[in-house]
């Protein structure tokens, strides 16, 4: 699975949006890009997926670059429930359900 | 519906001992993995289930097994205990293998 950076720590407001970066420069062409967050003491919470097209469900929006190297997990309207560890994760859905999961990025949302 | 569910929550064991969690993936899933979880070395994948056959498997040693059953459910086992065993244990489920997945409360393993 190709490897992902994210920056470790970022802070937002509440009420702001959140961009979350994540760069995969070696991503291969069926390698999706999957985000998951834990907040603290929780098992990870599935957020959202993609390949190569910009998604969009209920809690956030996965936007992919054209040359899917990197991507930007947004959550809309921040609030306190969001302060979290977000991770970014690279996998090829053919080789099963195994997650490498990196350091993420830990969100702190601020009133 | 509900969501994954493992036992225990909490688990203190002395080294050298052996332990068994348990995982309830979510009604349907067939596909169950498993995780630790350590300060140090973050989450780890373990192993994972399908069809009661295990289809991935982490880079642990043979201490820790696990199996899968007919309804899904599944177990993992640690024999001989160490130290360093320590962690949240975390149980995943999916409906097949390769979908996304949805993560247990974890079971905390505290070894003394």
């Amino acid at each position: 699975d190709a490897k992902t950076t994210q920056p470790p720590s970022m802070d937002c407001a509440e009420g702001r949006a959140a961009n979350l970066p994540c760069n995969h420069s070696t991503i291969s062409g069926n390698e999706y890009v999957y985000w998951y967050r834990q907040i603290h003491s929780q098992g990870p919470q599935y957020i959202i997926h993609g390949l190569k097209n910009n998604e969009t469900n209920e809690m956030a929006s996965l936007i992919i670059t054209e040359d899917r190297k990197s991507s930007t997990l947004i959550l809309p309207h921040a609030t306190l429930r969001d302060t979290a560890v977000y991770y970014c994760i690279v996998r090829v859905a053919a080789a099963g359900n195994k997650l490498t999961f990196g350091g993420g990025t830990r969100v702190l949302v601020k009133p | 519906k509900a969501g994954v569910t493992q036992t225990p929550r909490y688990l203190i064991k002395t080294r050298g001992q052996q332990v068994t969690l348990s995982c309830s993936p979510i009604s349907g899933h067939r596909s169950v993995s498993w995780y630790q979880q350590t300060p140090g070395q973050g989450l780890q994948f373990l192993f994972e289930y399908f069809s009661e056959t295990q289809r991935n498997k982490g880079n642990f040693p043979g201490r820790f097994s696990g199996r899968q059953f007919s309804n899904s459910r599944s177990e993992m086992n640690v024999s001989t205990l160490e130290l360093g065993d320590s962690a949240l244990y975390l149980c995943a489920s999916s409906l097949e293998l390769a979908d996304e997945q949805y993560f247990g409360p974890g079971t905390r393993l505290t070894v003394t």
